[in-house]
């Protein structure tokens, strides 16, 4: 079965400094992959997402992601993170059944 | 920006009781979803359905749990009789289709209803 980790609960950085966010994840077939952000009483929206083709993907709000198959990994990232950038975010791998996500990294921001 | 809607935002029950959690998807999309996340945990698939049927269910999604597309618009998450752990933020999301392989897959998610059961 499919399964999605993301090894950091919390995550406490800098305004402005870089992000690095982690998920691994394990699937039986070439993964579509995807990170979700979620605000506070808000609800999921997509970041970007990996299907196929070019392994560094842009997506919003100046985010962009990874994918490495050695590695079963699609990090996160950011060079320069805004105080608006605190949030919950998602890895989720997507199968027959729907999205697999893992359990969240909380990011918090630092004056 | 078409957007996938829910009511209520929250919604407070008794034990026991029979909720009906409302979901309108964007309105050209054929597939339909439902996840649940407890407080504190992940996000969990519920069930996604397609032609008026389930297509795909998990395991939380037991006898209790029903949905329905009533109408042309609104796609509901019915729980017959809560239990405490049933309290959590429900979202609903809807895709243009199915499968996950590409933009069109793409599951836009509601803002969710968070469901609190005494």
């Amino acid at each position: 079965a499919q399964s999605v980790t993301q090894p950091d609960i919390h995550i406490t950085v800098s305004e402005g400094a870089s992000l690095e966010l982690r998920c691994n994840y394990s699937y039986g077939a070439t993964p579509y992959l995807f990170w979700y952000v979620q605000s506070p009483g808000q609800g999921l929206q997509l970041l970007l997402k990996y299907f196929s083709g070019d392994t560094l993907v842009q997506g919003i709000k100046g985010f962009e992601a990874e994918f490495k198959r050695s590695q079963s990994s699609f990090n996160l990232r950011k060079p320069s993170v805004h105080w608006s950038d605190a949030a919950e975010y998602f890895c989720a791998v997507g199968g027959a059944d729907g999205l697999t996500f893992g359990k969240g990294t909380h990011l918090i921001i630092q004056p | 920006e078409p957007e996938v809607t829910q009511t209520p935002s929250h919604q407070v029950t008794q034990m026991g009781q029979e909720v009906i959690l409302r979901c309108v998807p964007i309105s050209n999309h054929l597939y339909f979803y439902w996840y649940r996340q407890i407080l504190g945990q992940k996000v969990e698939f519920l069930v996604s359905f397609y032609n008026n049927e389930i297509s795909e269910k998990s395991e939380i999604f037991d006898d209790q749990f029903s949905v329905e597309r009533p109408d042309g618009s609104n796609f509901t998450l019915k729980i017959r009789s809560t239990k405490l752990e049933d309290s959590a933020m429900y979202f609903c999301a809807s895709s243009e289709r199915g499968g996950v392989g590409g933009p069109r897959d793409e599951q836009f998610f509601g803002p969710g209803t968070r469901l609190t059961v005494l």
